[in-house]
């Protein structure tokens, strides 16, 4: 258990919809990404959030888009829904980059399994 | 040429036997490894994390990192067959990772 939580677990969208994901962060942690895994296929980062600020940003659409909270849990937000968003959207929280040699661990959660027909 | 290259398999082996897993980077700046292990349908979960070059033993797990080759390993001893699932390696980039495309290993009862 990483304690890190994601609802819903699954969920099936229409093309064109508009679906909301949701991430609780593990306890301490004050940074949260947001990953896209398709099919085979290792995550691709897609955001991230610290500070309730996008502060990095992958090669993905505005359509994508996010909040973090004042208790650091997470929104994922896709507009305009494509077939191609169909894809398992991970959460993972950390506590704040400061490199060094102990550097930080990412911790994930399991997931939100999209299907766009 | 993806930034992580990572042989997709899948790999199967008997009970017992010693397991190597690899992926190479382009990229020599990194300097944060890490693996993941997925199992399928659930989230990865983090194994082993290494910084710079060397090894690290955890277990049954041994991480190793040359980053003169730019080439990570993953090896497994005496495997199971609840070791069966996709191992991802991953590199940290600032504040992001950065995964290679995962390798199936199935183990053989």
């Amino acid at each position: 258990e990483t304690g890190v939580t994601q609802s819903p677990t699954h969920l099936i969208k229409t093309r064109g919809q508009q679906v909301t994901l949701r991430c609780s962060s593990q306890s301490g942690h004050n940074t949260v990404s947001w990953y896209q895994q398709a099919l085979g296929q290792g995550p691709q980062f897609i955001f991230q959030y610290y500070r309730e600020e996008e502060n990095g940003r992958g090669n993905f659409p505005p359509r994508f888009s996010g909040l973090q909270f004042p208790n650091y849990s997470s929104e994922l937000n896709v507009n305009a829904l494509e077939l191609d968003d169909s894809a398992l959207y991970l959460c993972a929280s950390s506590t704040t980059w400061t490199g060094g040699r102990s550097g930080n661990t990412i911790y994930f959660g399991e997931g939100s399994w999209l299907t766009v027909v | 040429q993806k930034e992580v290259e990572q042989d997709p398999g899948p790999l199967s082996v008997p009970e017992g036997a010693i397991v190597s897993l690899n992926c190479t980077y382009s990229n020599s700046a990194f300097q944060y490894f890490m693996w993941y292990r997925q199992y399928s349908r659930k989230g990865p979960e983090l194994l082993m994390y290494t910084y710079s070059s060397g090894n690290k033993e955890d277990g049954r797990f041994t991480a190793q990192v040359d980053k003169s080759s730019k080439y990570i390993s993953l090896f497994i001893r005496d495997s199971q067959p609840s070791d069966s699932a996709t191992y991802l390696c991953a590199m940290r980039s600032s504040y992001k990772l950065i995964f290679g495309s995962g390798t199936r290993l199935l183990v053989r009862p």
